[in-house]
């Protein structure tokens, strides 16, 4: 039982480059979340998908994009990097969305816009 | 939207001394309180919740008491040991449902 997965763990990009991050939960969880997490800034909700079928945006959504593959999968989509978009990215699920249902975090993703 | 400040955001004790983080919100409807760890290189891991419905909750060494009069809520951490050395993050809902996290404290737990 592995949790929540994502890929890659780091990445470097150059300014207008594309990228996909990759997110996958194992633990039939209905909700799946993106967060960022910068320097004295908490976690911020980039998007987030209350179930399969959905997606909605969070606290700072521009500049990226969502894809709810199917009940396991929840990718994010960098169509073109900006330096103001190098964070650490945090995958996460929870059973079902709303007050109350703990939300597990994946290991990171540490991405570098030059 | 729901705004969580949370202080101090450095935090430095001796080991076996406690620890304290307090935490302060603004929107009167969150019920939830959630307090999430996160040591160097990981995810956030919860590591203790609270309900607006209750005004402490215990789990071991670390505890949490919410004031939803005055809008603030506490971790503490007592006894404290080296591998409590992470940051913490505390937590509210909005009124979505969503989390709102507060920016986070580093614990250094010296020996």
């Amino acid at each position: 039982n592995a949790g929540v997965t994502q890929t890659p763990k780091f990445q470097v990009l150059k300014t207008g480059q594309s990228m996909t991050l990759q997110c996958a939960q194992d633990m039939n969880h209905n909700s799946m979340y993106w967060y960022r997490q910068d320097p004295g800034m908490g976690l911020r909700l980039i998007y987030y998908s209350a179930s399969e079928g959905t997606t909605d945006k969070g606290e700072v959504p521009n500049g990226y994009n969502v894809s709810r593959l199917n009940k396991r999968e929840f990718s994010l989509r960098l169509e073109s990097a900006a330096p103001s978009q190098t964070s650490v990215y945090f995958c996460a699920s929870s059973e079902l969305a709303g007050a109350g249902n703990t939300i597990y975090f994946g290991e990171g993703s540490w991405l570098t816009v030059v | 939207g729901e705004n969580v400040e949370q202080h101090p955001s450095t935090l430095s004790v001796q080991e076996g001394d406690s620890a304290v983080i307090k935490c302060t919100y603004s929107d009167s409807a969150s019920n939830y309180f959630p307090w999430y760890k996160q040591e160097l290189g990981k995810g956030p891991q919860l590591i203790i919740d609270i309900r607006s419905n209750v005004g402490e909750k215990k789990d071991q060494r670390i505890a949490v008491t919410l004031n939803k009069t005055a809008k603030h809520f506490s971790l503490h951490i007592t006894e404290t040991q080296p591998e409590d050395s992470a940051v913490y993050f505390c937590a509210s809902t909005d009124s979505w449902g969503k989390l709102q996290f507060g920016a986070g404290t580093q614990v250094v737990v010296t020996p």
